[in-house]
């Protein structure tokens, strides 16, 4: 079965461009969560979807940030404009539950120039 | 504000040693505690899960304790090998206003060698 899948794995950006991640979790997985890891640092959550239905995004910085789960299946998040301080890994995770193990995509390694 | 630390934040060991990563948290209401590992430029694999009401949990050479009312976890690495490097994290899981969240130590860097 496969995992959870992430693209791009890597992106260079100048500041203020667009940029966008696409995350397809394990299927079946009705939960989906975004968070954000910083060198050094383990990784925050910035938002968990129950299904297409967004639960929690107090962490998600919404003046630049926003993400889409439409379907209840694949999601994107999205950041615009990006600033120097958002290069980080970006992580994607599933699970088949709100409570249980959480299964992470291998990221998208953000550098904004 | 729940907060998880953990010691040492690297360790170098050599290869068939025993050794104990430790991990601490401020707020003992917490429904599971999670070790993770991450290898360079890799996500996070899921290595064992305690739930609140366990004392530990064994997978091979893994064995992780939680002791909830002091607030402390150790992930105990017996014989360890070369192929264990990586970054070692854990995290609690608990219940928030809006559902659950799961709240990640900075991790400890492990390497072993020959």
């Amino acid at each position: 079965e496969a995992g959870v899948v992430q693209s791009p794995r890597y992106k260079i950006i100048e500041k203020k461009q667009p940029v966008a991640f696409w995350c397809n979790p394990i299927s079946g997985h009705n939960t989906l969560y975004w968070y954000l890891q910083n060198l050094g640092q383990g990784p925050e959550l910035l938002i968990r979807y129950e299904n297409e239905e967004a639960v929690d995004d107090s962490q998600l910085p919404k003046d630049r940030f926003s993400a889409e789960r439409l379907k209840g299946v694949d999601s994107t998040l999205k950041i615009q404009p990006a600033e120097l301080g958002d290069s980080a890994v970006y992580l994607c995770a599933s699970s088949l539950q709100t409570i249980g193990t959480q299964y992470f995509g291998p990221g998208t390694r953000l550098l904004v120039l | 504000k729940q907060e998880v630390t953990q010691i040492p934040a690297a360790l170098s060991v050599p290869e068939g040693e025993n050794l104990v990563l430790n991990c601490s948290f401020t707020d003992s209401a917490i429904y599971n505690l999670q070790w993770f590992r991450q290898d360079p430029g890799k996500g996070l694999t899921s290595l064992l899960l305690i739930q609140s009401s366990q004392r530990e949990q064994t997978s091979g050479r893994l064995n992780a304790s939680l002791d909830k009312s002091s607030g402390r976890s150790t992930l105990y690495i017996a014989a360890s090998q070369p192929g264990d490097s990586a970054t070692y994290l854990c995290a609690v899981q608990m219940f928030t206003g809006g559902g659950n969240k799961l709240t990640f130590g900075t991790g400890t860097q492990l390497k072993v060698e020959l």
